[in-house]
């Protein structure tokens, strides 16, 4: 049981290229979110997804899209890298509401 | 609109001394409130919440909405608690379970 797996680990990337930061999660969870974390500012939301088909913006979502055709996955794409975009991204699921957010291991993202 | 505030980014205390990490939340509805830890190397995690008022690792949290308040207590540390803290609100008004973070308090634990 991986719990909730991120790849890559690390990534740099140059200003203007795309990117696809993957996340899947093996215990059935509904609920899966990506946030960011950056220096002073804990961790922010980005999007979010309720169930396979379903997806809303969180706090900081401009520059990422989302999608979820599966239940399992839930990728973040970025179209064009900003230097902006430098931070650590985090995965998490839930079951549903007030349970507590399972966390991947996080991508630590560098655009130069 | 929802805040989470976490005063101190640093706390150092010695080992089996009592220890405080302070969080402060804005909310206008019912919250709920968690801690969340992040070992050196390991993933963040769940430390406890306060619907649970179950003790964790020897730590406690009571939410206080008179001083909207939800601090995390330890009588004797340890030096493994040595780690990152984090305070979240669940703002389940949209129904997504998402959580609002505070900054962080880095607790050091003195041998």
């Amino acid at each position: 049981n991986a719990g909730v797996t991120q790849t890559p680990k690390f990534q740099v990337l140059k200003t203007g290229q795309s990117m696809t930061l993957q996340c899947a999660q093996d215990m059935n969870h509904e609920y899966m979110s990506w946030y960011r974390q950056d220096p002073g500012m804990g961790l922010r939301l980005i999007h979010y997804s309720v169930g396979a088909g379903i997806t809303d913006q969180g706090e900081v979502p401009n520059g990422y899209n989302v999608s979820r055709s599966t239940t399992e996955d839930f990728p973040l794409r970025l179209l064009s890298a900003a230097p902006s975009q430098t931070s650590v991204y985090f995965c998490a699921s839930s079951l549903g509401p007030y349970q507590p957010q399972h966390f991947g291991d996080g991508t630590r993202l560098s655009i130069l | 609109a929802q805040r989470v505030t976490q005063p101190e980014k640093l706390l150092s205390v010695f080992k089996g001394a009592p220890v405080e990490l302070k969080c402060n939340y804005s909310y206008s509805g019912s919250p709920e409130l968690f801690w969340y830890v992040q070992y050196s190397r390991q993933r963040l995690q769940l430390l406890l919440r306060h619907i649970s008022r179950e003790s964790i690792k020897g730590f406690t949290a009571d939410l206080n909405k008179g001083e909207t308040s939800f601090h995390l207590k330890k009588p004797f540390a340890q030096e493994e608690d040595s780690a990152m803290y984090y305070c979240a609100l669940s703002n389940d008004q949209t129904g997504a379970n998402n959580l609002f973070f505070g900054t962080g308090t880095r607790l050091t634990v003195i041998p």
